[in-house]
């Protein structure tokens, strides 16, 4: 299985401010032959179901704020959060698709500082 | 608009079994790749398992703690997709969600299951 691990496990920013979170592969989700990453980012808010904000990495589903950006390749990946509003406070999943058993990161708890 | 409604969980004793269902509707049904993700209480997300559309192959993926006891199946003609979950285990203890496509986009609210003697 491919294991994915996010850091940190949690953060606190201020309003305003820049939430980074990053997710690791243990090995490659990034298919040569159609130069897409197999990667997803979730925003999970307490008692509701998780809500998919990218896909391909770098994707934002439609009517997500721009706020939010994927990037990365390969193994290494990121979510930014470019400017922390109060509604964003959540959990943050990443997930890899690449396998045909997906699997996700343990999870980052975003909260204000 | 995209739906997921859930069904069918409840408490039930180690050993036993339990029969969830997931409906769909706002999509085309026959064609989606569909999911089980579950989610123990305070704790984080886990993929399942997942049955392809039947233009797909219709074919089943089992993540490794469940391969042998749970089985997913799909009806298209009522846009329905099923967990069978036997031999349940106290650590099966969760909310499940159903979920579309390859990506997981769509999630319904979920069902809990309770594991318990």
């Amino acid at each position: 299985d491919i294991v994915m691990t996010q850091s940190p496990d949690s953060l606190a920013v201020s309003l305003g401010e820049r939430a980074t979170i990053n997710c690791k592969s243990s090995q490659s989700v990034s298919y040569s032959s159609n130069n897409k990453n197999y990667l997803a980012w979730y925003q999970q808010k307490p008692g509701q179901p998780p809500k998919l904000l990218i896909h391909w990495a770098s994707t934002r589903e439609s009517g997500v704020p721009d706020r939010f950006s994927g990037s990365g390749s390969g193994t290494d990946f990121t979510l930014t959060i470019s400017s922390l509003q109060a509604e964003d406070v959540a959990v943050y999943y990443c997930l890899q698709y690449y396998s045909p058993l997906p699997t996700f990161g343990q999870g980052t708890k975003v909260e204000i500082k | 608009e995209v739906q997921l409604v859930e069904s069918g969980g409840g408490l039930v004793k180690p050993g036993g079994s339990l029969r969830l269902s997931c409906a769909g509707s706002g999509f085309t049904f026959s064609n989606a790749w569909m999911n089980w993700v579950r989610q123990p209480p305070g704790k984080g997300l886990e993929w399942v398992g997942r049955i392809k559309s039947i233009p797909d192959g219709g074919t089943t993926d089992y993540a490794a703690p469940v391969k042998g006891r749970f089985t997913i199946s799909r009806d298209d003609s009522k846009n329905m997709v099923y967990l069978q979950m036997n031999s349940l285990k106290i650590e099966d203890t969760a909310v499940y969600f159903c979920s579309t496509g390859l990506f997981l986009d769509y999630w319904g609210q979920g069902t809990l299951v309770t594991v318990s003697s």
